[in-house]
């Protein structure tokens, strides 16, 4: 069954409106990663979060770990069209082996 | 840049042929990927190595075979092709502990 819960599954946004993605898990997470992917293109990795209630940015992205570890969203601000692609979130089982699994993804649109 | 590679970038091919993809990274990497993805959905993990001569079967049931005598290299092998293969493929690794995956570019794999 699927590790963890990402929300929503599509969103569509005019260009300098903001958006949110969540992935929910129903058991602690040891760390949690981001991944962008263009359309057409592959995921890219975007930022590891390993501490409870970490909060970490770059540029207009927002990544945050829930206190409990058993949440995380991924906020960008004031989209652009630069931003469109599918977000993933990817947890492993606390194990080093590096196995992950993968969300389902957000697919941002957004509109000029 | 991460230093994964993929051969074929597309392929489209007739019912019934064998097929290999190919995937190799430079990096010196211990775990490697195979990833199954149709347009917009989301990642199945359908095989992985933690190193060579290692391979285990992912969560997605897939017909295909892989194998790892090499630590660079991973290919993937499809011993008869069918049209419900066609997907996009995707090869990934990834060095110790947690450490974020590397995606090639995929293989575009069109079976007729």
């Amino acid at each position: 069954g699927q590790q963890v819960m990402q929300i929503p599954q599509y969103q569509h946004v005019q260009e300098g409106e903001d958006f949110t993605t969540y992935c929910n898990s129903s058991t602690t997470l040891s760390n949690i990663q981001w991944y962008k992917q263009r359309p057409g293109g592959h995921p890219v990795f975007l930022i590891q979060l390993v501490k409870s209630g970490e909060v970490k940015k770059q540029k207009r992205l927002t990544f945050q770990f829930g206190e409990a570890k058993k949440n995380s969203s991924l906020h960008i601000t004031a989209t652009q069209t630069t931003d469109v692609g599918t977000y993933f979130c990817a947890v492993d089982r606390g194990s080093t082996l590096g196995r992950l699994y993968f969300g389902r993804g957000t697919q941002l649109t957004v509109w000029p | 840049e991460a230093d994964i590679y993929q051969t074929p970038r597309y392929l489209v091919i007739g019912t019934g042929k064998k097929i290999t993809l190919e995937c190799s990274q430079t990096m010196g990497h211990d775990k490697m990927y195979w990833y199954q993805q149709d347009p917009g959905m989301e990642l199945h993990l359908i095989h992985y190595s933690y190193g060579v001569n290692s391979t285990e079967k992912g969560d997605l049931s897939s017909e295909s075979t892989v194998s790892r005598i090499r630590t660079e290299h991973f290919p993937l092998t499809l011993e008869s092709a069918r049209p419900s293969h066609t997907s996009q493929y995707l090869c990934a690794s990834s060095g110790t502990g947690n450490q974020p995956q590397h995606f090639g570019d995929g293989t575009r794999l069109s079976i007729l």
